[in-house]
């Protein structure tokens, strides 16, 4: 069963503007990840927030965790046409890393 | 630096077929390694992990199987693939107690 899930499903926005994704999980964790996924690609780590943290930030990436809502955001600002992917959120289940991975949001940033 | 290869990038093979698909990984030692597969438009399914040679874990009941003969080598094999293996198959390392995982290219596998 899928851990993660994201909303929307796919986001359509121009260039410029900011894009925000969802993700809302079911039990209790100690960290949430975000990973990108150009078309036919292989995933790429983006940015990991644990469960004390609240907000977290990496260049135009922002990252928020309600772990009381047992949500997260993931906000691209003054997107740009290359940030077009699928964004996918992750938790972990277990202790030997399995990553649990939500079915994404597909993002299309056009110039 | 680590690096993580994995191939064929595509592959079509007939229903009944063997299958193997090999990913290694560079520049690293003891890694955690997983089998992904992601369906048309939806997430990843995690198939088989391994913390070290031969030792494997299987996630969900299906037609593959999974063996580490090397430290940094991952194989996914099946002995006769169904309609249904069709799909986008992503090998993966981590370090051990670290959560991060990084990804490998993929392999588009369609099986007709």
């Amino acid at each position: 069963s899928q851990q993660g899930e994201e909303d929307p499903q796919a986001l359509s926005i121009q260039e410029g503007e900011n894009a925000t994704m969802n993700c809302s999980y079911k039990t209790s964790i100690n960290n949430l990840q975000w990973y990108r996924q150009n078309s036919g690609r292989g995933l790429v780590h983006l940015i990991l927030i644990r469960s004390n943290e609240r907000e977290k930030h990496s260049g135009r990436l922002r990252v928020t965790l309600d772990t009381s809502k047992k949500s997260s955001s993931l906000l691209i600002t003054a997107s740009r046409a290359a940030d077009t992917a699928s964004y996918f959120c992750a938790t972990e289940k277990g202790s030997q890393g399995n990553l649990i991975f939500g079915k994404g949001t597909k993002l299309s940033v056009k110039p | 630096s680590q690096t993580i290869h994995q191939w064929p990038a595509t592959l079509v093979q007939p229903v009944g077929s063997p299958l193997s698909l090999e990913c290694t990984v560079e520049g690293t030692s003891n890694p955690n390694l997983y089998w992904y597969r992601q369906a048309a438009g939806r997430g990843l399914q995690l198939l088989f992990y391994s913390v070290g040679i031969g030792q494997i874990s299987s996630e969900v009941p299906q037609n593959l199987s999974a063996s580490r003969p090397q430290d940094r080598q991952f194989i996914l094999s099946s002995k006769k693939l169904l309609l249904s293996d069709s799909g986008f198959y992503l090998c993966a390392w981590g370090r051990q107690g670290v959560t991060e995982a990084f990804f490998g290219q993929g392999t588009r596998l369609t099986v007709v």
